[in-house]
């Protein structure tokens, strides 16, 4: 079975820190994982994705995420916070031998100014 | 904005209406989805249509019906939906519905709200 675990439902960080938004996946074969951000009123818009190499994946915004395969994690990540960036991100896995895309619940990203 | 259009982008409807939501893509991509979005839950996969066959159905009540008549656009027809029914419906899109590592492209959603 596919899953994809986000275990905070809200971050607040100050701007200027920096910021990491955590995300767990159970997956069959190698995952694929994704990174996705919802601004209200608005679909989702895709960050990055992890397929193979690198563990550590740069994205849009100045977003990355790093690869950890012993401790099944795909944690989102960014040096210096903007107020901007307050949002709700999602962290999606697909296993390589399926076709659907599983999400997480979703973490809500509140940036203090 | 991604390429992926949806229209309305607000509905509000009866028990008892009828409605269609519409999604357009502007990516030349062949799949299309559309998903559910509910509060607190992750995104429910409703149907995937690759070159303009369903390709999944994840046990979506009949009263959701999906059509796809070309690559480019994709509808879903509403009929006596009930009121838990409400959410945001997500259309997206990508190159290919195989492939693990294709990514997915959304559009704005339409926010239902079912009375």
């Amino acid at each position: 079975a596919q899953s994809v675990a986000q275990p905070e439902d809200q971050v607040n960080v100050a701007e200027g820190n920096p910021l990491t938004v955590k995300c767990t996946y159970s997956v069959s074969g190698n995952p694929y994982l994704f990174w996705y951000v919802q601004y209200p009123n608005r679909g989702l818009q895709f960050l990055l994705k992890y397929i193979t190499g690198d563990n550590l994946v740069k994205g849009s915004y100045g977003f990355e995420a790093e690869f950890n395969k012993s401790q099944t994690s795909f944690h989102l990540k960014k040096p210096s916070a903007l107020v901007s960036d307050s949002a709700l991100y999602f962290c999606a896995v697909r296993g390589s031998g399926a076709n659907n895309l599983f999400f997480g619940t979703g973490t809500r990203l509140t940036v203090i100014p | 904005e991604t390429g992926v259009t949806q229209t309305p982008r607000h509905l509000v409807m009866g028990m008892t209406n009828k409605k269609s939501l519409k999604c357009e893509q502007h990516l030349g991509h062949n799949a299309m989805y559309w998903y559910k979005q509910s509060a607190k839950k992750p995104l429910e996969l409703m149907f995937v249509y690759s070159l303009e066959e369903r390709v999944e159905n994840n046990s979506v009540p009949s009263r959701f019906s999906p059509e796809c008549p070309n690559s480019s656009h994709l509808f879903l027809h509403l009929h006596t939906l009930q009121p838990e029914d409400s959410a945001l419906y997500l259309c997206a899109s990508s190159r290919t519905s195989g492939g693990p590592q294709e990514t997915q492209y959304f559009g704005p959603g339409t926010r239902l709200l079912v009375l």
